[in-house]
C-alpha cells in the first residue's frame, strides 16, 4: 500500500526559510506527480506547487517567487522550500499524489512562523 | 484564474436526511470537479472525481453532479460519521489547481 511520509521542522522564525520532504513508501515517485498543499488555521486549501513525472515544476502564482519544489537527494522524496517567511505563511502543510484529483495524502506538518 | 464558490458555508441536519452542497466555477470547466472530505486534524480524502466518479471504497451514499461551471454533491442519508467539512476542487486550468472554501456539515 503506497503511503507517504512527511517530516521538516515546525516552528520557525519570520524571514526564514521552510523546508519539508515527504518519501513515498510502497511505490515510486516516477509513477505520478506531486504536489504541496497547505491549509491555514481554521482557512481552505491553497494548491503551491507540484512536480511532474519528468521533474518538471509548476507553482501558485502567488506563492512562485518563493516557492521551490524538487526531487530529494533519496530516491522517491520531494521536497518543497519557501521562502523569507512570515506569519501568513503559518499553516498545516500537506505532500498528495496528484492525478488531476489528489488522492493520497500525508499526514500534514503543522508549521508555525512566530519570534 | 478560476475561483470557486461553494455554498452553503455551512450546514446542520439530522440523520437519515438528504444532504446537498453546491460549487460554482467562474468559467466552464467541464467535468473537471473533484469533492473531498476532511475531518478536524486530518488530511483531506477524495470521494468524487470528474464531477460523478464515486473514488474506490467510498460509500454510495455520496454521489456528484454537474458540468461547465454547476456542480452539486450530495449525501444521500447523512450519517454521523459524514460530520466534515467537504471542498470541491477543479483542475481545468492545468497546470494549476483551485479548491472551493469549503462546506461544514454538522448534525443537528
Amino acid at each position: 500500500q503506497v503511503q507517504l511520509q512527511q517530516w521538516g521542522a515546525g516552528l520557525l522564525e519570520p524571514s526564514g526559510t521552510l523546508s519539508l520532504t515527504c518519501a513515498v513508501s510502497g511505490g515510486s515517485l516516477s509513477d505520478f506527480n506531486w504536489s504541496w498543499i497547505r491549509q491555514s488555521p481554521g482557512k481552505g486549501l491553497e494548491w503551491i506547487g507540484g512536480i511532474n513525472l519528468s521533474g518538471i515544476t509548476n507553482y501558485n502564482p502567488s506563492l512562485k517567487s518563493r516557492v521551490t519544489i524538487s526531487m530529494g537527494t533519496s530516491k522517491d522524496q520531494f521536497s518543497l522550500r519557501l521562502t523569507y517567511l512570515t506569519a501568513a505563511d503559518t499553516a498545516v502543510y500537506f505532500c498528495a499524489r496528484e492525478a488531476g484529483s489528489f488522492d493520497l495524502w500525508g499526514r500534514g506538518t503543522l508549521v508555525t512562523v512566530s519570534s | 484564474d478560476i475561483q470557486m464558490t461553494q455554498s452553503p458555508s455551512s450546514l446542520s441536519a439530522s440523520v437519515g436526511d438528504r444532504v446537498t452542497i453546491t460549487c460554482q466555477a467562474s468559467h466552464d470547466i467541464s467535468n473537471f470537479l473533484n469533492w473531498y472530505q476532511q475531518t478536524p486534524g486530518k488530511a483531506p480524502k477524495l470521494l468524487i472525481y470528474d464531477a460523478s466518479n464515486l473514488e474506490t471504497g467510498v460509500p454510495s451514499r455520496f454521489s456528484g453532479s454537474g458540468s461547465g461551471t454547476n456542480f452539486t454533491f450530495t449525501i444521500s442519508s447523512l450519517q454521523p460519521e459524514d460530520v466534515a467539512t467537504y471542498y470541491c476542487q477543479q483542475y481545468d486550468n492545468l497546470p494549476t489547481f483551485t479548491f472551493g472554501p469549503g462546506t461544514k456539515v454538522s448534525i443537528k
